[in-house]
């Protein structure tokens, strides 16, 4: 079956700008997980959505935002880029049930640089 | 919120050494931890995974176990070999609030050295 899709696979923005990065997670996969990953920080988190509801978030500004869709597929907005913001985002798909322990399959990416 | 510290940052190590990777977690009340593989300019991969009620699972040559009450887990690679070179990083689940993450230490470095 068709693993974690995620589009676009790169970026360049200017700084003010916005961005709009999609993720189409495994058939029948409904939680959505979206992560930075920057060489010194590794893996942060961003935030979830189950069900088209954000179920958590982690630490980044307003800036951030996401939102899914009934197909469960999730979009990441941000706003007024900043040079810090580039980035690799990975979105990370998992079945999620009340027990929400299975291992997640990751996309490929989105390679943002924001010059 | 849970942290996850990972130690070393970087190995290097002969072929047909071992290789440990150990990681220590805050939160009591993560249940679930992952190891995930990543190679240069490629997406982090699942390569074994441990839930709390097991102490120790083996998967050909990789390994993790788990230690609960001193709230650390660690990777085990035996035999490496040069295919074993990427960054690994570990993750423990979070609970809270009704809702799971995952969070992930800052990954190590791993070279094996032909």
């Amino acid at each position: 079956k068709a693993g974690v899709t995620q589009t676009p696979r790169y970026l360049i923005k200017t700084r003010g700008q916005q961005v709009t990065l999609s993720c189409s997670p495994i058939s029948g996969h409904r939680s959505v997980s979206w992560y930075q990953q920057t060489p010194g920080q590794g893996l942060q988190f961003l935030f979830e959505y189950f069900s088209e509801t954000q179920r958590n978030k982690g630490n980044f500004p307003g800036r951030f935002s996401g939102r899914q869709f009934s197909n469960s597929r999730s979009e990441m907005n941000v706003s007024t880029l900043e040079l810090g913001d580039s980035a690799l985002y990975l979105c990370a798909s998992s079945p999620s049930t009340l027990r929400r322990d299975y291992g997640y399959t990751f996309g490929s990416g989105t390679r943002l640089t924001v010059v | 919120g849970e942290n996850v510290e990972q130690h070393p940052s970087t190995l290097s190590v002969q072929e047909g050494d071992s290789a440990v990777i150990k990681c220590t977690y805050s939160d009591s009340a993560s249940n679930y931890f992952p190891w995930y593989k990543q190679e240069l300019g490629k997406r982090p991969q699942l390569i074994i995974d441990i839930r709390s009620n097991v102490g120790e699972k083996k998967d050909q040559r990789i390994a993790v176990t788990l230690n609960k009450t001193a709230k650390h887990f660690s990777l085990h690679i035996t035999e490496t070999q040069p295919e074993d070179s990427a960054v690994y990083f570990c993750a423990a689940l979070l609970f809270g609030a009704g809702s799971y993450q995952l969070t992930f230490g800052k990954g190590t470095k791993l070279s094996v050295i032909p």
